[in-house]
C-alpha cells in the first residue's frame, strides 16, 4: 500500500525567509504527487501537482516542488514566506487510478514569525 | 465558477442519533470523493463515486456509514447511531473524472461533533 511521510509536524520560519517542507512517499511505481494547503476552518487548496515530465513543478502562491525519484521525495519550497502562508500543508499521493482516492501525509503546521 | 459546497458547516449531535452530510460538487464533475479528517487519524479516504455508482465501499469505517449520489450530482453521507469517535471534519471533493491526472477540488468540510 502506498504511504506518505511528512517528518516535520511543526515548522517555524521567519517572515521573508526561505521554506522547505519535506515529503517522502512509498509506492512501487511513479505516483501522482500533490501538495495541498489548508488554512484554519477551510478546505484543502491545491498548490501544485506532479504527474510526469519536468521534475521541478511550479504552483500557486510562489511555491514550487521537486520530484526526486532516487529519494522518493517531493519537497515543497518557497524562496520567501509571507505571514499569510501560515497554514497546514499536506503532501498526497495517488496511485494513478483515481479510484483509491488520495493518500495524505499527516501534515506540517507552518508558523510564521514576524 | 462555484466550487464544491458542503452543508451543514457544523453539526452537533447526540450519541446514537443519525446525521446526514451533504455535498454539492462542481458542475460537470463526474467523480466525487468523501474524506474524513480527525486529529488521531489525519485525512482518510472513505469512498468515491463515478457518476452515481460507488464501486468500492470498503473504506467506510463501519456499517453505520453509508453514502449515495443522485443525478450524478449531490451526494449524501449518512452516519447512523453516531458514536463519539465519529467526531471529525468530513470533506468532500470532486473531479472531472477518476483518472489520476484529474485534480480533486475540496469543499470547506462539515465539522461533526458527537456529544
Amino acid at each position: 500500500a502506498q504511504s506518505v511521510t511528512q517528518p516535520d509536524i511543526h515548522i517555524t520560519v521567519s517572515e521573508g525567509a526561505s521554506l522547505e517542507l519535506r515529503c517522502n512517499y512509498s509506492y512501487g511505481a511513479t505516483p501522482y504527487l500533490f501538495w495541498y494547503v489548508q488554512s484554519p476552518g477551510q478546505g484543502l487548496q491545491l498548490l501544485l501537482k506532479y504527474f510526469s515530465g519536468d521534475t521541478l513543478v511550479q504552483g500557486i502562491k510562489g511555491f514550487e516542488a521537486e520530484f526526486k525519484r532516487s529519494q522518493s521525495s517531493f519537497n515543497l519550497r518557497k524562496p520567501s514566506v509571507h505571514w499569510s502562508d501560515a497554514a497546514e500543508y499536506f503532501c498526497a499521493v495517488e496511485s494513478g487510478g483515481g479510484a483509491d482516492g488520495l493518500t495524505f501525509g499527516k501534515g506540517t503546521h507552518l508558523i510564521i514569525q514576524p | 465558477g462555484a466550487g464544491v459546497s458542503q452543508s451543514p458547516s457544523n453539526k452537533v449531535t447526540e450519541k446514537g442519533k443519525d446525521v446526514e452530510l451533504r455535498c454539492d460538487p462542481i458542475s460537470g464533475h463526474t467523480a466525487l470523493y468523501w474524506y474524513r479528517q480527525s486529529l488521531g487519524q489525519g485525512l482518510e479516504f472513505l469512498i468515491y463515486f463515478q457518476g452515481n455508482s460507488a464501486p468500492d465501499k470498503s473504506g467506510l469505517p463501519s456499517d453505520r456509514f453509508s453514502a449515495e449520489r443522485t443525478g450524478g450530482s449531490v451526494s449524501t453521507l449518512t452516519i447512523q447511531r453516531t458514536q463519539q469517535e465519529d467526531s471529525a471534519v468530513y470533506l468532500c471533493a470532486s473531479s472531472l473524472g477518476v483518472f489520476g491526472t484529474d485534480t480533486q477540488y475540496f469543499g470547506p468540510g462539515t465539522r461533526l461533533t458527537v456529544l
